[in-house]
């Protein structure tokens, strides 16, 4: 199955600074990637998600950008805002042939943005 | 629009009893339906997904169970709690379809068992 791995853990920024976030996939046969955020005891929120006929997307601060030959994909948070602290998740789904479309997910990075 | 809840929003129940949570979803029809499992400061776990009423599948063996009674309901349940057990249980749906499906998740429910 698939295998998705995220680093760092954890990550601590300077407000203002920019955050990478990494994540490794294993199944070449994956075509979709989100990214979660998720507050203190809070539900995971989806920020943004890439497809793998593109190789970048951007959404005001955040960008993703997705490297097939690779395997690899990244979430890149520009001019970090306090409010930005929160876990990170990343994920991959495949294609199916069914109509599920079960997702597997990195085991999350914590960000702090420092005042 | 489409909105999902689940309850109870927190739980605290003894080892060996049963459990039993509920996930619905208004504003959809058909949607494809997922629990998931997140452990004190970890990732999430897919539990099992539903396709239609009716229809579970389950990624990893254990004591939880799924079932699909109506279209937008989903019900997450265990005969005997494990401590194991213990987490925070994420019922998301899927909004749209095949390859453009986004999944969305619900409030949780922060299980404790002692």
């Amino acid at each position: 199955g698939e295998n998705v791995e995220q680093h760092p853990s954890t990550l601590s920024v300077q407000e203002g600074d920019s955050a990478v976030i990494k994540c490794t996939y294993s199944d070449s046969a994956s075509n979709y990637f989100p990214w979660y955020k998720q507050e203190l005891g809070k539900r995971p929120q989806l920020i943004i998600d890439i497809r793998s006929n593109v190789g970048e997307k951007k959404d005001q601060r955040i960008a993703v950008t997705l490297n097939k030959t690779a395997k690899h994909f990244s979430l890149h948070i520009t001019e970090t805002q306090p409010e930005d602290s929160a876990v990170y998740f990343c994920a991959a789904r495949k294609r199916s042939s069914g109509s599920a479309r079960q997702l597997t997910f990195g085991s999350g990075t914590q960000l702090t943005v420092l005042p | 629009s489409q909105t999902i809840h689940q309850w109870p929003a927190t739980l605290v129940q003894p080892v060996g009893s049963p459990l039993s949570l509920e996930c619905t979803v208004e504003g959809t029809s058909n949607p494809n339906l997922y629990w998931y499992r997140q452990a004190a400061g970890r990732g999430l776990q897919l539990l099992f997904y539903s396709v239609g009423i009716g229809q579970i599948s389950s990624e990893v063996p254990q004591n939880l169970s799924a079932s699909r009674p109506q279209d937008r309901q989903f019900i997450l349940s265990s005969k005997k709690l494990l401590l194991s057990d213990s987490g925070f249980y994420l019922c998301a749906w899927g909004r749209g379809q095949g390859v453009a499906e986004t999944q969305y998740f619900g409030p949780g429910t922060r299980l404790l068992v002692l």
